[in-house]
């Protein structure tokens, strides 16, 4: 069946540092892919999104490429900042359930000033 | 205008208990989706339904049902509820019935804890 997998966190940084969170993909054909991003107290958010492969999401500095070779859709950031801090999800919605994103288990994002 | 609405924001119930909780969709949007995420764990999908329709039902026990209003709001019920439903309980819209390449808008969740 289909499934995601992230790393594991949480991931601690320094402010303005690079960011990389790695996300890889179990999933026949050709799934749609996301980041969706979780604020301390607040809502899934989706930050970004690629539905084909090659294609590059990117959304408040962050980016990520659909990489169907790899089945990877790692999230980068340049500099972070404080205000990133928060729980970020990788999910996947297959051509086969397509009603439904499948989820990873998300990586806690700190960054200190 | 107002995103995805959720209520109770927070509710403590006891084993055996029923309990019901509510999502009110974006204007406009007529799928609604529920998803379960247990503290540390991604999101699991329990139900989606458009135009008052079962559209995907995941891996839950028969305890978990749902429904859609002609308003297109939702409940979620759960029935002789365990420990193991204690968990943030998400509800998402989306004016399609796939979300393959449309995004998901999510409301705040309820937070369930059952003693």
């Amino acid at each position: 069946g289909n499934s995601v997998t992230q790393m594991e966190g949480p991931v601690t940084l320094s402010e303005e540092a690079f960011l990389t969170i790695n996300c890889t993909y179990t999933a026949t054909g050709y799934p749609s892919l996301f980041w969706y991003v979780q604020y301390p107290g607040e809502g899934l958010q989706l930050l970004l999104k690629a539905t084909k492969a090659d294609d590059k999401g990117s959304n408040k500095g962050f980016e990520a490429t659909y990489r169907k070779e790899t089945t990877s859709f790692h999230l980068e950031k340049g500099s972070v900042q404080v205000s990133d801090s928060a729980v970020y999800f990788c999910a996947l919605s297959g051509m086969d359930s397509n009603y439904q994103l499948i989820w990873g288990a998300g990586t806690k994002l700190i960054i200190k000033p | 205008d107002a995103g995805v609405t959720q209520s109770p924001t927070h509710l403590i119930k006891t084993r055996g208990q029923h309990v019901t909780l509510r999502c009110s969709p974006i204007s406009g949007h007529k799928s609604v989706s529920w998803y379960q995420q247990v503290l540390g764990q991604g999101p699991q999908f329990i139900f989606q339904y458009y135009e008052k329709e079962e559209r995907g039902r995941g891996n839950f026990p028969d305890r978990f049902s749902a429904r859609q209003f002609p308003n297109y709001s939702s409940e979620l019920n759960v029935n002789a509820l365990l420990l193991g439903d204690s968990a943030l309980y998400l509800c998402a819209s989306s004016p399609n019935p796939t979300v393959y390449n449309t995004e998901a808008f999510f409301g705040q969740g309820t937070r369930l804890t059952v003693v």
